[in-house]
Order: C-alpha cells, then sequence, then structure tokens
C-alpha cells in the first residue's frame, strides 16, 4: 500500500500572495495528476506530467514532477480568488486504479 | 455530449432502506468508477470496472454493491444504508488513450438518518 500525503490540508490566503501546495510519496509513480475541485462539482484534470524533473505551467499555475518521481508540488502565482478549491494529486501506477491524496483545500478571499 | 452523468443529485435515506445510484458516460470509456467523498478523507475508491462485465473492489466497498450494466453505465447499490454511509458520491470513467484522465460526474449527496 503506497502513502500518499498532500500538504498543507488547509491554506488560505489574501490575493495577490503566492503558495506552494505538495505532493508526496514513498512510491515511484509512472504519472502524476493534479486535478481542482470547485464546491457542489466532481474534479477536473489540470495537468499531467510524466518525467522526473517535468515542468508545466498553466497561466498562473506551475507543476513540478520530482526527479525520483516520488513527489510533486504545484505553485501558484498571485492567487485570485477563482482559484478557490480543493486541489487533489493523483499518482499513476501501471496496472493499478487511480488513487487521490486528500487534497489541499485553498481558499482565496479578495 | 453530456460528459458523465448521475442520478439522483440528492438523496435522503433512513437507516435500512436500499436505492441505487446512477451513472452514464457517452465518451465511450473503457474503465468506470465509484468514489465517495468525505470531510478530510479525500477520494476513496469504492469499486471500479475496468471494462464491460468487470468489477473490482476498491479501498471501501463494504456495504456496497455494483453493476457494470453496458460499456455506458455503472451503478452503485446500498443494500442496507447506514449513517456512516453519508457522503457525497461520485462516478467517473477513465480516458486511457493519452493521459489517464478521470472524467467525474456531479455527484449525489446522500444523507442517512
Amino acid at each position: 500500500t503506497q502513502l500518499l500525503e498532500q500538504s498543507p490540508q488547509f491554506l488560505s490566503i489574501q490575493e495577490g500572495e503566492n503558495l506552494t501546495v505538495y505532493c508526496n510519496s514513498s512510491s515511484v509513480f509512472s504519472s502524476l495528476q493534479w486535478y481542482r475541485q470547485e464546491p457542489g462539482e466532481g474534479p477536473v484534470l489540470l495537468v499531467t506530467v510524466v518525467t522526473g524533473g517535468e515542468v508545466k505551467k498553466l497561466k498562473r499555475l506551475t507543476f513540478q514532477f520530482g526527479d525520483a518521481r516520488k513527489d510533486s508540488s504545484l505553485h501558484i502565482t498571485a492567487a485570485q480568488p477563482g482559484d478557490t478549491g480543493l486541489y487533489l494529486c493523483a499518482p499513476n501506477q501501471a496496472g493499478t486504479a487511480l488513487i487521490f491524496g486528500k487534497g489541499t483545500t485553498l481558499s482565496v478571499s479578495s | 455530449n453530456a460528459g458523465v452523468t448521475q442520478t439522483p443529485k440528492f438523496q435522503v435515506l433512513k437507516t435500512g432502506q436500499s436505492m441505487t445510484l446512477q451513472c452514464a458516460q457517452d465518451m465511450n470509456h473503457n474503465s468506470m468508477y465509484w468514489y465517495r467523498q468525505d470531510p478530510g478523507m479525500g477520494l476513496r475508491l469504492i469499486y471500479y470496472s475496468a471494462s464491460e462485465g468487470t468489477t473490482d473492489k476498491g479501498e471501501v466497498p463494504n456495504g456496497y454493491n455494483v453493476s457494470r450494466l453496458n460499456k455506458r453505465e455503472f451503478s452503485l447499490r446500498l443494500e442496507s444504508a447506514a449513517p456512516s454511509q453519508t457522503s457525497v458520491y461520485f462516478c467517473a470513467s477513465l480516458e486511457m488513450e493519452f493521459y489517464n484522465e478521470q472524467f467525474f460526474g456531479p455527484g449525489t449527496r446522500l444523507t442517512v438518518l
């Protein structure tokens, strides 16, 4: 059984601040996904990272996959109220069902 | 395309009652999943179906049964509901051609009294 941890669990910041959330595991993964879930909705895929050390940018969001493919981070620059939501990481291992971390709940106030 | 649809959106049951949550996808995906989401617990996999005709247990299968009726539909049944099954239930289907992206339905909010 793989251990998957997301931190911090909760984050409350002001509009314009920067933040980083983390997803860590003791296992090596073939790829990793980040999803965002808004209140009352299902999760929606933001990005998939595949290569160790890979960095992907999605507007103000920067995603990084660790060199050893055991961890990942999500950095948001100049957060906006629209970024509010639950951020979930979901590592993939070949042949297994997708698992999810417990998530980071982000609240951005104006 | 409607994507993944779930019915009902809300449901209140009394302890011991039974009900079936319905899920359908129109994206021709082979794999489908049922999760429950509780505060502080993230998404926990109940059952999944890798292809039509197959189902497998996930992390928290006790108290639930599933049926993969055809490629489009995957239902979740609570035979005798318990207060511990109060949760938000999400169905998802998996696109495996490119990025293994899961597409989620809007969820069913279930309360068991």
